[in-house]
C-alpha cells in the first residue's frame, strides 16, 4: 500500500486558516488522496478527495502538487469544532479498495 | 436508519468468551469494512467487503477473528476465545464501492472491553 506521511500534531488560532500537509511520494497514477477526520469519540468523517486537480467543498479544499507527490488539506477559517485528527489516504480503486489509516495530524485550535 | 449503525455501543466480556458485533450499512451501500482502534492509533484495517464476498481479510490478526456478511447488508464481526489485547474500538463504516472512489461513512463504534 502506498503510505503517507504527516506531522504528528499542528496548532492554529480560531478563525485562521490551517494547511495540514501530506507527503505521498510513491503515489501511483490511479491513486486517488483522500482526507478524512475523526473528531474526539466519534467514527472518522469524510473530508474530501482528489485525484489531479485543486477540489473544493463546503469544509474544505485539497491542493494537489503538481507531481501528486504532496498535497494541503486547507481549512479556510478553523473554529474550535475542527479540533480533530485528520488522516491522508491514498485509495486505488483500480488494484481494491482497501482504506488504510495512518496515524494522522492531531490539529489544536486556539481560543 | 440515515448512517452506519453498530451494536452494542460498548460491550464488555470475561477474558476466553465469545463476542458478536454487529453493523448494520447505509442501505444500497455494496462495500463494508471493519476496522479496530486503540487508544491514541489510527483505525487499523481488518476486513472489507464487496457484496457477500471478503474482498480482502488480510487485516485479520488471527483465526479468533471471523466476520460474515451472508445477505449483503448487515455484518457481524465475531471474536472467539476473547484476550484483554482485543480490548479496542471496532469500527464499521459502509460505501456505494464504485470506482470513482466515494467516501465511505462510519459508524459510532463498539467499545470492546475484555476484563
Amino acid at each position: 500500500d502506498a503510505k503517507t506521511t504527516q506531522p504528528n500534531s499542528m496548532e492554529s488560532n480560531e478563525e485562521e486558516p490551517v494547511h495540514l500537509p501530506c507527503n505521498h511520494s510513491t503515489i501511483s497514477g490511479t491513486d486517488y488522496i483522500h482526507w478524512y477526520r475523526q473528531l474526539p469519540s466519534q467514527g472518522p468523517e469524510y473530508v474530501i478527495h482528489g485525484l489531479t486537480s485543486n477540489v473544493n467543498n463546503r469544509m474544505a479544499s485539497l491542493a494537489i502538487a503538481e507531481d501528486r507527490k504532496s498535497s494541503t488539506l486547507i481549512l479556510h477559517r478553523a473554529t474550535l469544532r475542527d479540533a480533530a485528527v485528520y488522516y491522508c489516504i491514498l485509495r486505488d480503486v483500480w488494484r481494491d479498495d482497501k482504506i488504510i489509516f495512518g496515524k494522522g495530524t492531531r490539529l489544536h485550535i486556539l481560543p | 436508519g440515515a448512517g452506519v449503525s453498530q451494536t452494542p455501543s460498548n460491550k464488555v466480556t470475561e477474558k476466553g468468551k465469545y463476542v458478536e458485533l454487529r453493523c448494520d450499512p447505509i442501505s444500497g451501500h455494496t462495500a463494508l469494512y471493519w476496522y479496530r482502534q486503540s487508544l491514541g492509533q489510527g483505525p487499523e484495517f481488518l476486513i472489507y467487503f464487496q457484496g457477500t464476498g471478503a474482498a480482502d481479510d488480510s487485516g485479520l490478526p488471527n483465526d479468533r477473528f471471523f466476520a460474515v456478511r451472508p445477505e449483503g447488508s448487515v455484518s457481524t464481526l465475531k471474536i472467539q476465545r476473547t484476550e484483554r489485547g482485543d480490548s479496542a474500538v471496532y469500527l464499521c463504516a459502509s460505501s456505494f464501492g464504485n470506482r470513482e472512489s466515494t467516501e465511505a461513512f462510519f459508524g459510532q463504534g463498539t467499545r470492546l472491553t475484555v476484563v
